[in-house]
């Protein structure tokens, strides 16, 4: 099974900063099939970034996927007030499909 | 366009058989490479993936809970129904369906919150 590894858990910071969100695989990622997705109390999951680089539908270009093998990055390049939320990565290459415990993005 | 919708009891009592219901829209599940998971949430913690199933009848299931999952679809219905025996308390939390196109799960249902309490 791949554990995914979300850092860090809680991430402090200002509208129209720039935050790092990192997710580290155990073992390398096949195809970068990692997805990101950004959650926000009651709501379900909304997919930012898929194959871990390629933004889903929708989705302002403030957001960014990078990486591949065992090591991917989320960055939203300024803050918005609506982007504090939690967000998770989701490995779905390897069955059992993965998620990472989560980096929860708030307001300093 | 794409739609999903979770539906079964808000509430079980331990032991008791859980039985979910998806019920989509804006695709079909005999379109090849298109998929149906089902994805869990108790309060307050993470996502946790536990099944999916595609449009060939291919199943796949989380190894921590193989024992006690079916996943099924009924390609005319337009359903996916996801079945857990032996409920637990620990078992309590929102479950999602999901479409996958592809190997991403990318349009979700709002979600269904099961209580397993006696």
């Amino acid at each position: 099974e791949i554990v995914l590894t979300q850092s860090p858990g809680t991430l402090s910071l200002s509208p129209g900063e720039r935050a790092t969100l990192s997710c580290r695989a155990s073992q390398s990622v096949g195809g970068n099939y990692l997805a990101w997705y950004q959650q926000k109390p009651g709501q379900a999951p909304r997919l930012l970034i898929y194959d871990a680089s390629n933004r889903a539908a929708g989705i302002p270009a403030r957001f960014g996927g990078s990486g591949s093998g065992t090591d991917f990055t989320l960055t939203i390049s300024r803050l918005e007030p609506e982007d504090f939320a939690v967000y998770y990565c989701h490995q779905c290459a390897t069955s059992p499909l993965t998620f990472g415990g989560g980096t929860k993005v708030e307001m300093k | 366009q794409i739609t999903l919708k979770e539906s079964g009891p808000t509430l079980v009592k331990p032991t008791q058989t859980l039985t979910l219901t998806c019920t989509f829209s804006g695709f079909s599940l005999s379109t090849s490479d298109v998929g149906v998971a089902w994805i869990r949430q108790p309060p307050g913690k993470a996502l946790e993936w536990l099944a999916l199933i595609y449009w060939n009848d291919d199943n796949q299931y989380s190894p921590s809970l193989r024992n006690r999952l079916t996943i099924t679809k009924d390609t005319s219905k337009n359903q996916v129904v996801l079945t857990m025996t032996n409920m637990d308390p620990v078992d309590t939390g929102t479950y999602y369906c999901a479409h996958t196109g592809g190997w991403t799960p990318d349009y979700w249902g709002q979600g269904s919150l099961v209580t397993v309490s006696s």
